[in-house]
């Protein structure tokens, strides 16, 4: 079994459209959650860290559910500028591991 | 100019050749990795160095070696490369104040005829 799963998607919204899409982990005992965001073909790059309460950062909200093992992420109001691929990250001792990714196309 | 530099960008190289990606980084971090990337899959580990005298094997360091020629310096050699080494590979760094953070370069994307 990965580690993380994620809905590769795609994720096909309309500018303006709110998108959600969650991932999965195996090991209770991670430790820290993120969102990393990944263009096409370039590196990944931090988007948000989640926590036990939920968090917000700007149109992204990120919440996460320890009991069930899973983690969210919410775009509210989608720009063009969002299309990416949303990688799902779990961090245990040292060692982070990445889900495969969800395809987020926002069209205009 | 970028914190994380990797050379080559893209290289094409034949079965049973000898390759090494270099990966340089001026953030001052102590921590570098180095990962693979495949379609379909998430990033994997391949090793990764918490100080110059430090390496360790990742999930998949089989066929691959490293060198940890200074704290900003951190290369990746495929002693025999083989097809299934085609792959898009990311170095990243983080530091040991804020290790939930990983920078990563550009990439390196290898292909292996």
């Amino acid at each position: 079994r990965k580690e993380v799963e994620q809905d590769p998607g795609p994720f096909n919204v309309p500018e303006g459209a709110t998108v959600a899409f969650n991932c999965t982990y195996s090991n209770s005992a991670s430790q820290s959650f993120f969102w990393y965001r990944q263009d096409c073909r370039k590196e990944p790059k931090l988007l948000m860290s989640v926590y036990s309460s939920g968090n917000e950062d700007g149109r992204f909200t990120a919440q996460l559910n320890r009991a069930s093992q899973y983690i969210s992420l919410l775009i509210r109001d989608s720009k063009l500028s969002d299309s990416a691929t949303y990688l799902c990250v779990v961090k245990n001792d040292y060692k982070l591991s990445f889900g495969a990714g969800t395809t987020v196309t926002v069209r205009a | 100019d970028a914190d994380v530099t990797q050379t080559p960008r893209n290289r094409i190289t034949k079965t049973g050749k000898r390759i090494m990606l270099e990966c340089s980084q001026t953030k001052g971090h102590d921590r570098m990795y180095w990962y693979r990337q495949d379609p379909g899959l998430g990033l994997r580990l391949i090793y990764y160095s918490f100080d110059v005298k430090d390496i360790n094997k990742g999930e998949i360091s089989d066929g691959y070696s490293v060198s940890r020629q200074a704290q900003a310096k951190f290369s990746l050699s495929l002693e025999s490369a083989i097809p299934n080494q085609t792959a898009l590979y990311f170095c990243a760094t983080s530091d040991l104040s804020s290790t939930d953070t990983q920078y990563f370069g550009p990439g390196t994307r290898l292909t292996v005829l």
